[in-house]
Formats: structure tokens, sequence, C-alpha cells
């Protein structure tokens, strides 16, 4: 078992609706992390939050937006939804010790996005 | 660029049979390479995270080889079971800037009975 919970574990949605996903972290992790897999490909870094803050971002547009709330766990929101969106969204979980680098990379099951 | 190349793509091999995941990277400066394991729809699993000093590292039957001089590394499954059928992916992260995972396209593994 990991530790780290996503939901919902399926979805399906309309394009241009928006979604929001959820993930709570491994206890003891303060730091969660963003991923889209698309079908046959490794896991594309979207965010990182960080004590409640953005901590970093991958290469993808502005309406894709997260939250970290105090007890670590977090949301992640997407707006106005396109075909290519559908995915495999993975939320990770680590600890980071002041301005040190991250550790213990603990990663949920996924959230699987198909948008029709 | 920063990149991550495994190979083979794609493996099959028969249940008890040993197999050989190949992973190269261009990566620099190098932080540390960790191999996960990931079922079909499901997140990733990590099975071993080596830092530059180390060479080799077990968990169970998988064992985890680095060559920082060469960029390369390799997992060796022993004796595979049926449900190591899975994808095997590389992950190299960066020194200094650890929140960056670059992530090979990962081997698919099917072990047949």
């Amino acid at each position: 078992e990991t530790g780290v919970t996503q939901s919902p574990t399926h979805l399906i949605k309309t394009r241009g609706q928006q979604v929001t996903l959820r993930c709570s972290s491994q206890s003891g992790h303060n730091t969660v992390s963003w991923y889209q897999q698309a079908l046959g490909q490794g896991p594309q870094f979207i965010f990182q939050y960080y004590r409640e803050e953005e901590n970093g971002r991958g290469n993808f547009p502005p309406r894709f937006s997260g939250l970290q709330f105090p007890n670590y766990s977090s949301e992640l929101n997407v707006n106005a939804l396109e075909l290519d969106d559908s995915a495999l969204y993975l939320c990770a979980s680590s600890f980071r010790q002041g301005g040190g680098s991250n550790y213990g990379y603990t990663f949920g099951s996924g959230t699987r996005l198909t948008v029709v | 660029k920063n990149q991550v190349e495994q190979s083979p793509q794609s493996l099959i091999i028969l249940e008890g049979k040993n197999c050989t995941l190949q992973c190269n990277y261009t990566v620099s400066p190098f932080s540390n390479l960790r191999w996960y394991k990931q079922d079909t729809g499901r997140g990733p699993v990590s099975l071993t995270i080596m830092t530059f000093s180390e060479n080799t590292k077990s968990n169970g039957r998988y064992t985890a080889t680095l060559d920082a001089d060469t960029k390369q590394s390799s997992l060796h499954i022993t004796a595979s079971q049926l449900s190591d059928s899975a994808s095997y992916i590389c992950v190299v992260s960066e020194a200094g800037n650890n929140r960056k995972l670059i992530w090979g396209l990962g081997t698919s593994l099917a072990v047949n009975p």
C-alpha cells in the first residue's frame, strides 16, 4: 500500500468542462508533485507544491492549476478541458527538508481522465 | 538536452527465467537514479534508488547496477514471476534540483507461463 490516495480513480468529462483531482499525501511528507502520463509515455511533470505554494512548474498552460492544503493534501484543477488532456494523472508525495532536495517519492495509483 | 533512454522497448520471457533491462542517460549534473515498476493503470512503485557512489543495490529479486562513468544502469530480475509483468521505468534526478525527474519511456515486460 502506497500511502498516497488519489480520487477519483476514473473520470469522464466533456471538452470545455473543468475538473478537480484530489491527492492525499503520505504521512510525514510535506511536498506534492503532479504528473500527466499519456498512454505509452513517461510521466510529464506538471508542478510541485511545498508549504502550500507552487514550487516549480513544467511546460503546462495556466489552465492547469493546483492547491496544497495545511494537511499537505493537494488538488489539481484543469479548466477548459481539451481532448489531449486525456491521460493518467499521477500525484507523488515526498519530504523536503528546508532548502534541501526531495526524497522518498511515493506515487498514488492515479486518476484516469477521459475527455470526450 | 537531458535524456533517459531505455532498452529494450518490450520483452517477453518465460516464468522462472532471468532478464536484464538497460538504461542510458545523459543527465548532468547527476543526483540519483531510480527504477520504478508500473502496473498498467497504476502509479509507479519504487524498486531502487542509487546515488553517484553506489554501484549495486538489491531489492528482493531485483538488482540494479549503476556505472556513473559510462552513465549506464541496469535492472536485473531473477527467477521471474507472472506478477513481474509490468512497465519498468528508469528515472534520473538532476543534482541541485531534485524536483525535476527525467523519465525514460520504460520497458514493457511480459512474463508468460
